[in-house]
């Protein structure tokens, strides 16, 4: 199994800029998760869906941010537009929504620094 | 709501020495509990997990047993090596259909050669 697949796994863009990461979820999967990774504030969740339908987005910092997911295979998060304080660690993950075990599944990340 | 209150690090060993990271949670019904790992430059892998009361999980030599008494899930290896130097975290899963998981704040754990 390829696992989740991100792209581009580094992005550098200037203040302004709009920047579009990607996601593939493993094959099979209907949950789908965006988080976000920096020091000061750690691992937090932006938005997941479950079978393509946006559950909660409590977590998408502003207006900035959003996220969509076509089908079942691809999931884009954008940011337009971009803040220096954007810059972070941006990781996908899956997980196969059917019953108590939900383990998630995570993507090897987006560097993005936005100058 | 849901919690997860993990070990704050970092914590620092030397080779072969005992690891315990402690993990307690706050939850109704009964969750799933997970062990994550974070390598340097990598995401997270899930390391093990466990999904009623008593399970032991195990992985890789760590191990963590759901108890549901003291509401804990303590990670615990007896020998660390230096390749078990990341970022560890504690996370509790919905006991329902939600597919939300709830990640503790992670610890850091360096180890000495």
């Amino acid at each position: 199994d390829a696992g989740v697949i991100q792209s581009p796994r580094h992005e550098v863009t200037e203040m302004g800029q709009e920047v579009t990461l990607r996601c593939k979820p493993i094959s099979g999967h209907n949950s789908l998760f965006w988080y976000r990774q920096t020091m000061m504030r750690g691992l937090e969740l932006l938005i997941y869906f479950n079978n393509n339908v946006p559950i909660d987005d409590s977590g998408m910092p502003e207006d900035r941010f959003s996220a969509k997911m076509p089908n079942a295979s691809f999931s884009t998060l954008k940011i337009q537009p971009s803040e220096p304080r954007d810059s972070a660690v941006y990781f996908c993950a899956s997980s196969l929504l059917a019953g108590k075990v939900n383990e998630q599944y995570f993507g090897p990340g987006t560097r993005l620094t936005v100058t | 709501g849901n919690s997860v209150t993990q070990m704050e690090g970092p914590v620092t060993l030397s080779e072969e020495a005992f690891l315990t990271i402690n993990c307690t949670y706050t939850a109704t019904g009964y969750p799933s509990l997970f062990w994550y790992v974070q390598y340097p430059g990598e995401g997270l892998q899930l390391l093990l997990k466990a999904t009623k009361a008593d399970d032991k999980g195990s992985n890789k030599g760590f191990e963590a047993t759901y108890r549901k008494e003291t509401t804990s899930f303590h990670l615990e290896k007896g020998s660390v090596q230096v390749s078990d130097s990341a970022v560890y975290f504690c996370a509790l899963g919905g006991s329902s259909s939600a597919s939300k998981i709830i990640f503790g704040s992670g610890t850091r754990l360096s180890i000495r050669p």
